[in-house]
């Protein structure tokens, strides 16, 4: 059975640094092909993918927010971090961990954790 | 940028009616198009990947077609579980998600 949870803070200031770790099990991040990532949703609105990178340490970034994102994996732990900079009140949203196999489609998806961005 | 365009953005139905949803993609993307259902406090499932194949698990009633740019899914009959909200994703360049469709009870 395939699991992904996020964790993290739940409240940010503005301009600070939001850091999330995906723990997952069920798969392993050095199997030929395997992603993980994140995808966000405000609330209330669509929502966005932000960030991949996979077995190989390839790694793909949302053009709008590449500069603003860094995605790192630690295999040995099965987690991978997601770290998002100058947070703003726009970025209130829940995160979700995802599994992906190659470009295609998410197959497995955390529950979620809800980050708001207030001072 | 693929943007994908859904329609309806809310859908009123009852159980055991058919309802089909549509996602029109501003450039063709052949058929890398997938579908998720949304739930609070649930992890989203995904549904249909590559615009007609049921993914392990999901039941029959779900369905998906279209290629090119015009893509639809359909509920054959609307069970209890199904009221949710429904998201289709494009992979032919990047990802995008279409705004969602919310199937409420009527």
């Amino acid at each position: 059975q395939i699991t992904l949870k996020e964790s993290g803070p739940t409240l940010v200031k503005p301009t600070q640094t939001l850091t999330l770790t995906c723990t997952f099990s069920g798969f392993s991040l050095d199997t030929n092909g395997v992603g993980v990532g994140w995808i966000r949703q405000p609330p209330g609105r669509a929502l966005e993918w932000l960030a991949l990178i996979y077995w190989d340490d390839e790694d793909r970034r949302s053009p709008s927010l590449t500069s603003r994102l860094t995605i790192t994996k630690d295999t040995s732990k099965n987690q991978v971090v997601l770290i998002m900079t100058n947070m703003d009140p726009v970025d209130t949203a829940t995160y979700y961990c995802v599994q992906i196999n190659g470009d295609s489609y998410f197959s497995n998806w955390g529950l979620g954790t809800l980050v708001t961005v207030s001072s | 940028d693929v943007q994908l365009t859904q329609s309806p953005s809310t859908l009123s139905a009852s159980v055991g009616d058919r309802v089909t949803i549509t996602c029109r993609a501003s450039q063709s993307i052949s058929t890398w198009l997938a579908w998720y259902q949304l739930k609070p406090g649930k992890a989203p499932k995904l549904l249909i990947y590559e615009a007609a194949s049921l993914e392990s698990g999901v039941p029959s009633r779900f369905s998906g077609s279209g290629s090119g740019t015009e893509f639809a899914l359909t509920i054959s009959s609307l069970q209890p579980d199904d009221f949710a909200t429904y998201y289709c994703q494009q992979y032919n360049d990047y990802w995008t998600f279409g705004q969602g469709t919310k199937v409420e009870i009527k």
